[in-house]
């Protein structure tokens, strides 16, 4: 059965950098077509999809935080972190580690995210 | 503004059937999957449907999905108490090269 936990700090300053890590089981990231993500829900708002690395490192980035973002895996310890630089209190949402399903292996991209993590609330402020 | 249009709000006394659009653009619905999600009070969104029309194992066959050109639309059929949830749809959207959501919509059971 797949499981994945989000673990890292609940508050962090303006202009910092936070580092969330996502330690997951039940899967591989080196089997073919296995895809995580972090997606992020700010208070009473809706979901709002972050980033995706594939088992072969391909990375996929928001184009609206590509820049502060990076993604990265270790397979032999099964987690994946997501850095995000110079965070603001619009940031303050909850993150979720989420596994990828579907899709088709370097021809079509995962089709939905079917296992969540509990998610981690993260707050931005000074 | 999210790139999935849903309407905010729906409701339905229970025992009767509800529905929730999502309407998007040829680069996302129009020619990708979509999928649904549930989000009860306080916890972590719950696939509901994926590839359109299937459901996980587990999720009863009240819940059902279509897609009609460039919109999506879940279905709840004899609805309950416990249903009263956001619920999300989501796609690939080929434009941006990244998933998009909906805005999300709040079932209330009257």
């Amino acid at each position: 059965q797949i499981t994945l936990k989000e673990s890292g700090p609940t508050l962090v300053k303006p202009t910092q950098t936070l580092t969330l890590t996502c330690t997951f089981s039940g899967f591989s990231l080196s089997t073919t077509g296995a895809g995580v993500a972090w997606i992020r829900q700010p208070p009473g708002k809706a979901l709002e999809w972050l980033t995706l690395i594939y088992w072969n490192d391909d990375k996929r980035y928001s184009r609206s935080l590509k820049t502060r973002l990076t993604i990265t895996k270790d397979t032999s310890k099964n987690q994946v972190v997501l850095r995000m630089t110079n965070m603001d209190p619009v940031d303050t949402a909850t993150y979720y580690c989420v596994h990828g399903g579907g899709g088709l292996a370097m021809v079509r991209e995962i089709d939905y995210f079917d296992y969540w993590g509990q998610g981690t609330q993260v707050t931005v402020s000074s | 503004q999210s790139v999935l249009t849903q309407p905010p709000s729906v409701s339905a006394a229970p025992g009767q059937k509800v529905t929730i659009s999502c309407s998007g653009s040829s680069s996302n619905i129009g020619n990708n999957y979509v999928s649904w999600y549930q989000q009860l009070p306080g916890t972590a969104p719950k696939l509901l449907i994926y590839d359109i029309i299937k459901r996980p194992s587990g999720i009863p066959d009240r819940f059902s999905g279509s897609k009609s050109g460039t919109s999506a639309t879940l279905g709840i059929t004899g609805v309950q108490t416990g249903d009263e949830a956001d619920y999300y749809c989501a796609t690939w959207d080929s434009s941006l090269s990244g998933w998009v959501f909906g805005g999300g919509t709040k079932l209330t059971v009257l």
